[in-house]
């Protein structure tokens, strides 16, 4: 069954540096979304895209967050200048164009922030 | 703004019996979906089930069950011949139909099932 890939599962990083997370969304969707969960806390939306924009983003999403697709293949994540608070599991997600309601989720990324 | 409510922040259940976690959102849209995600210790996110507002018969997925109330707009899952495989975080979710496709999540229901 075809999947959403992640990588890397686990990334640790300096307050302040830059990081990207990666995704490989199942090879047929069109809609990619990312998500973040705190630890022990709810999974929270953090933005979708479609069409190479950006359809929607939450609060979360503020300046230091970006998304690209650069290739058909990848879309990514990218965190600027990394807080303390963005030490969360970030998880990414796509579906298709029919289905859009059903979402297909990768395993996530671990991100640490010390 | 739609929200989701889960009352039940854990929860337990003997092997092989059957227990029910709830779930309650606040919507004023009429067409939408709700989902069940099992959230292992790996912390994938896994569906288990999901209903269309639209349909009166709830969803059934082999052990995994809902009750799906539109008027009281609950939307709780029943899980049958608990596994300890089931042990996990369960979140429910919704989606609209129209305009966004954003899952809002409940803050989950952790469930243990014990031997």
């Amino acid at each position: 069954e075809p999947e959403v890939t992640q990588t890397p599962s686990h990334q640790v990083t300096q307050m302040g540096q830059e990081v990207i997370l990666r995704c490989v969304p199942i090879s047929n969707h069109l809609y990619f979304y990312w998500y973040r969960q705190i630890l022990g806390q709810k999974v929270e939306f953090l933005v979708s895209f479609y069409n190479n924009e950006i359809s929607e983003k939450s609060e979360i999403f503020d300046d230091q967050f970006s998304v690209e697709r650069p290739d058909g293949s990848n879309f990514t994540l990218k965190i600027r200048s990394t807080k303390l608070e963005d030490s969360a599991m970030y998880f990414c997600a796509s579906s298709e164009f029919r289905g859009r309601e059903k979402l297909f989720f990768g395993s996530g990324t671990q991100l640490s922030v010390l | 703004a739609q929200t989701v409510t889960q009352s039940q922040p854990e929860m337990s259940v003997q092997e092989a019996e059957t227990v029910t976690l709830s779930c309650t959102y606040d919507t004023s849209e009429n067409n939408y979906y709700l989902f069940w995600y099992k959230q292992p210790p790996s912390r994938q996110m896994i569906l288990v089930i999901r209903q269309e507002a639209y349909k009166q018969q709830n969803a059934t997925e082999n052990r995994f069950s809902v009750n799906f109330q539109k008027a009281a707009k609950s939307f709780s899952l029943k899980i049958s011949d608990s596994q300890l495989g089931d042990t996990a975080m369960y979140f429910c979710a919704f989606m609209k139909t129209s305009g966004t496709y954003k899952y809002i999540f409940g803050t989950g229901t952790r469930l243990k099932v014990l031997a």
